[in-house]
Order: structure tokens, then C-alpha cells, then sequence
């Protein structure tokens, strides 16, 4: 167990529609970061908060959107779905802003039909 | 940008045999390397990482080796046993201001 939980495992939902993704990172850890896997594919970077700030941006469309709030948990809000956002997304916390020693969640899976 | 290229894209190997993944990057200027695992249904795991500091770094069955002036690191496990089967990527990262950059994966098959 990693320690970071990530909310819902699945969802499935229809094109158009919207969607929240939960994140709790470890105790302590300040970084969140949030990465979309799809089927056979690698780990696409999406974006990462520290301490409630944007840090980095990486492959994040307009249609996605996150924040990181006070108590340190993270949310990932996903609009107007598309068919081809249907993947695996990741939740990853760190104790600092450096991208180093990330703890993954397990990740939710969604489903867009 | 930074690019890394990660070799082989899949990988079998006999229980018991060693096997090795390599990882390619292009920016010199890369400090930190750090290796995860993802099992199946599972998010990646660290499982050992390295600095350009050091040229080897060794933990159980695992090692990393990093040339830098050809610019690779490479995992390697030893004695492979059947829980070694997962997707393997590696990452590159110029420090704690930047992104890491990761590799493709590798998906490693331990065959009984």
C-alpha cells in the first residue's frame, strides 16, 4: 500500500458528459501529481500542485482542469468527454516539489461510452 | 526536450535467467534515474533509482548502471522469479525544478 488513495476505482460514463477524479496524497507529502495511462501506453505527465500551487503542466487539455486544496487532497475534473479519453488515471504524491520517489496510487479507471 | 528511449518494448526470459532494460536519454544535463514497476491493476512503484554521481547502485536482485558519457542506464535483474513479471519504465529528470521524462516501458515476462 502506497498511501495514497485515489477515488473512484471505475467510472463509467457517457461522451459529454463530466467527471471528478479524487486524490489523497500520503501523510506529509506536499506534491501531488496526475498522470493518464492509456490502454498499452506509457505514463503521460498531466499536471502537478505543490502545497495548493500549480507547479508544473505537462500534456493537460482544456477540456481538464485540477486543484489542489487546503488539506493537501487533489482533484482532477475532466469535461465534455470524448471516447478517447477513456484510461487509466493516476494519482502520485511526493514529499517535496522535486519529482523524486513518487508513491502512486492504484489509480481510477474510466470508462467513456 | 528531453526524450528517453526505452529498449525492449517487451521482453521473455527463462526463470532464473537475468534480465536487462536499457534507457536512452538526450539532455546531458539528466541527474536523477529512477526505475518503477507497474503490476497488473497496480500504479508504479519505485524499486531503485540512481544519480549521476554514482555509476552503479545495487539492491537485492537489482541493479542500475548509468554511463554517462553515453548517456544510458540500464536495469538489471538477476535470478528472475515469477513476481519479477510487470511493466518496467525508467525516467530521467535534471533536478528538482524539472519534470521527469519517462521511458515508453517495458513489459518483462518470466517464464516457468
Amino acid at each position: 500500500d502506497s498511501g495514497v488513495t485515489q477515488t473512484p476505482k471505475h467510472l463509467i460514463t457517457a461522451t459529454g458528459q463530466r467527471v471528478t477524479l479524487r486524490c489523497s496524497p500520503r501523510s506529509g507529502d506536499l506534491s501531488v501529481y496526475w498522470y493518464q495511462q492509456s490502454l498499452d501506453q506509457g505514463l503521460q505527465f498531466l499536471i502537478q500542485y505543490y502545497n495548493g500551487e500549480e507547479r508544473a503542466k505537462g500534456n493537460i487539455l482544456e477540456r481538464f482542469s485540477a486543484q489542489q486544496f487546503p488539506d493537501l487532497h487533489s482533484e482532477l475534473n475532466l469535461s465534455s468527454l470524448e471516447l478517447g479519453d477513456s484510461a487509466l488515471y493516476f494519482c502520485a504524491s511526493s514529499p517535496s516539489g522535486a519529482d523524486e520517489k513518487l508513491f502512486f496510487g492504484s489509480g481510477t479507471q474510466l470508462s467513456v461510452l | 526536450g528531453e526524450n528517453v528511449e526505452q529498449h525492449p518494448s517487451t521482453l521473455s526470459v527463462q526463470e532464473g535467467d537475468s534480465a536487462v532494460i536499457k534507457c536512452t536519454y538526450s539532455d546531458s544535463a539528466s541527474n536523477y534515474f529512477p526505475w518503477y514497476k507497474q503490476e497488473l491493476g497496480k500504479g508504479p512503484q519505485l524499486i531503485i533509482d540512481i544519480r549521476s554521481n554514482v555509476g552503479e547502485k545495487k539492491d537485492q536482485r537489482i541493479a542500475v548502471t548509468l554511463n554517462k558519457t553515453a548517456k544510458h542506464f540500464s536495469l538489471h535483474i538477476t535470478e528472475t522469479q515469477p513476481e519479477d513479471s510487470a511493466v518496467y519504465f525508467c525516467a530521467a529528470s535534471k533536478g528538482s525544478n524539472y519534470q521527469l521524462i519517462w521511458g515508453a516501458g517495458t513489459k518483462l515476462i518470466i517464464k516457468p
